[in-house]
């Protein structure tokens, strides 16, 4: 079956760091990329659609300067958590459908820890 | 806006016991419903869905039923094993694209031999 890669799975680091993390489709394309987060014991929550060539598009509230993503090629996207603070501590989770599918796939997630 | 609200867990149950995990939504129009599973050290996996009104979604021994009239989406299994331990979340996706999904808040399952 289709398989969505992340990576890092863990992250540590300090605030006022940059962190990035991406999140490939090992075998399919995916012109359409989603970024969740996930605080604890509480649901995921959409953060932004990653589109292949062109800007995502953020979901209200989301800081589109705090979260930056880039989607350069039809199986990566990379979301960038700039000047981290320890607010910013939370579980980043990306999935991708191959394209013309209704199927998402899952990466396995990142947990980001802000010191 | 969209919604899932799910019972809150952990639920712990013992070997071959029944399962019931409640999901109510709130949505306009007609969302598609699923349930995603997540099993220790993994990503998300679609477990089952159902795309309309009265459709039951079935995997793995799971049942789920699209109920419009109570907007219930509840997951069953007659016998639960160890290997279900996991976190199952319900979720709905709304309009046109099927990738932005609201999802509940997830709920531990734990199953013991």
């Amino acid at each position: 079956g289709a398989v969505v890669s992340q990576h890092p799975s863990r992250v540590i680091c300090k605030s006022g760091t940059s962190v990035k993390i991406e999140c490939r489709s090992l075998d399919f394309q995916a012109t359409t990329m989603f970024w969740y987060r996930q605080f604890p014991k509480q649901s995921l929550m959409l953060m932004a659609t990653s589109n292949e060539g062109s800007k995502a598009t953020y979901e209200q509230g989301v800081e589109k300067d705090k979260f930056l993503i880039n989607h350069a090629s039809l199986t990566l996207s990379t979301l960038t958590v700039t000047s981290a603070h320890p607010e910013d501590s939370s579980f980043y989770i990306c999935s991708a459908a191959p394209d013309g599918a209704e199927k998402l796939f899952f990466g396995s997630g990142t947990q980001l820890s802000v010191l | 806006g969209n919604s899932v609200t799910q019972m809150e867990g952990p639920v712990t149950l013992s070997e071959e016991a029944f399962l019931t995990i409640n999901c109510t939504y709130t949505a306009t129009g007609y969302p598609s419903l699923f349930w995603y599973v997540q099993y220790p050290g993994e990503g998300l996996q679609l477990l089952l869905k159902a795309t309309k009104a009265d459709d039951k979604g079935s995997n793995k021994g799971f049942e789920a039923t699209y109920r419009k009239e109570t907007t219930s989406f509840h997951l069953e299994k007659g016998s639960v094993q160890v290997s279900d331990s996991a976190v199952y979340f319900c979720a709905l996706a709304g309009g046109t694209s099927y990738g932005k999904l609201t999802f509940g808040q997830g709920t531990i399952l734990t199953v013991h031999p």
